[in-house]
C-alpha cells in the first residue's frame, strides 16, 4: 500500500540556519503531496501541496517541489525563526486513501 | 479551506467513563474524518463518517468502543467509551476539500484518561 517516510527528529536549529525535512513516498498512483504543520498545542495545519511532477509548493517561506523520479518531498526553507518550532508531516493523497507520514519535530533556538 | 471546531477541547476523565466529542464544520461535506493522535506519534485513522450511513472503521477500532454520529452533513461526534488510560490522545476531526482531496483539521480534542 502507500506510504509515507520522513527522516527521524526531532532537527534542533539555530535561528536562520537552512532547514531541510527529507520525504519519500511510496504509492501506485500519482498521488497529492502534501506538507502540514502542528504548532504546540494545536491540530494540524495544510502549510503547501504540490499535485503533479515537478510543481513547487510554497508558503510562509517554506518550499517543497514534487520530484516523481526520486519519490521525493522535501521540505526546505531558508532561514528558520523560533516560530517556525513545531512538528511537520508530509502526507500524500491518491483519491481513495490520505496517509501521514510519522512526523519530523523541529525546535529552532534563538 | 474550512473552518472547523471541536468540543471540548480538552478533558480530563475518569477509567471506565465515556466522553462524547463534537465536531461542527462551517459548510456541508460528504465525508468526515476521525483521528487519534498518541503522545509525540502520527495521526492514525479510526473511521470515516458518512451522513446517512454507518461510519466505516479502521483496522484495530470497532464501533463499541468508538462509535460515531453523522446526523447531518456539517456535524458528527465521536464518543470514546469506557475509557482506560491509554485512550489518552489528541482526537482529531476532519474533513476533504477540492480537487486534491486536501484535508483540513478540526484543532482538536486533547483527553486524559486518568
Amino acid at each position: 500500500g502507500d506510504s509515507v517516510t520522513q527522516m527521524e527528529g526531532p532537527v534542533t536549529l539555530s535561528e536562520e540556519a537552512f532547514l531541510t525535512i527529507n520525504c519519500t513516498y511510496t504509492a501506485t498512483g500519482y498521488p497529492s503531496l502534501f506538507w502540514y504543520v502542528q504548532y504546540p498545542g494545536e491540530g494540524l495545519q495544510l502549510l503547501l501541496k504540490a499535485t503533479k511532477a515537478d510543481d513547487k509548493g510554497s508558503n510562509k517561506g517554506f518550499e517543497a517541489t514534487y520530484r516523481k523520479e526520486t519519490t521525493s518531498f522535501h521540505l526546505e526553507k531558508g532561514s528558520v525563526q523560533v516560530s517556525d518550532s513545531a512538528v511537520y508531516f508530509c502526507a500524500l493523497s491518491d483519491q481513495e486513501n490520505f496517509v501521514f507520514g510519522p512526523g519530523t519535530r523541529l525546535s529552532v533556538l534563538p | 479551506s474550512a473552518v472547523i471546531s471541536q468540543k471540548p477541547s480538552r478533558d480530563i476523565c475518569q477509567r471506565g467513563t465515556s466522553l462524547t466529542i463534537q465536531c461542527q464544520v462551517d459548510s456541508q461535506v460528504t465525508m468526515m474524518f476521525w483521528y487519534r493522535q498518541q503522545p509525540g506519534q502520527s495521526l492514525t485513522l479510526i473511521a470515516t463518517a458518512n451522513q446517512g450511513s454507518e461510519a466505516t472503521y479502521e483496522s484495530g477500532f470497532v464501533i463499541d468502543k468508538f462509535p460515531i454520529s453523522r446526523p447531518n452533513l456539517t456535524f458528527s461526534t465521536l464518543t470514546v467509551s469506557n475509557m482506560s488510560p491509554e485512550d489518552s490522545s489528541i482526537y482529531l476531526c476532519s474533513v476533504v476539500r477540492g480537487f486534491y482531496n486536501e484535508q483540513f483539521f478540526g484543532p482538536g480534542t486533547r483527553l486524559t484518561v486518568l
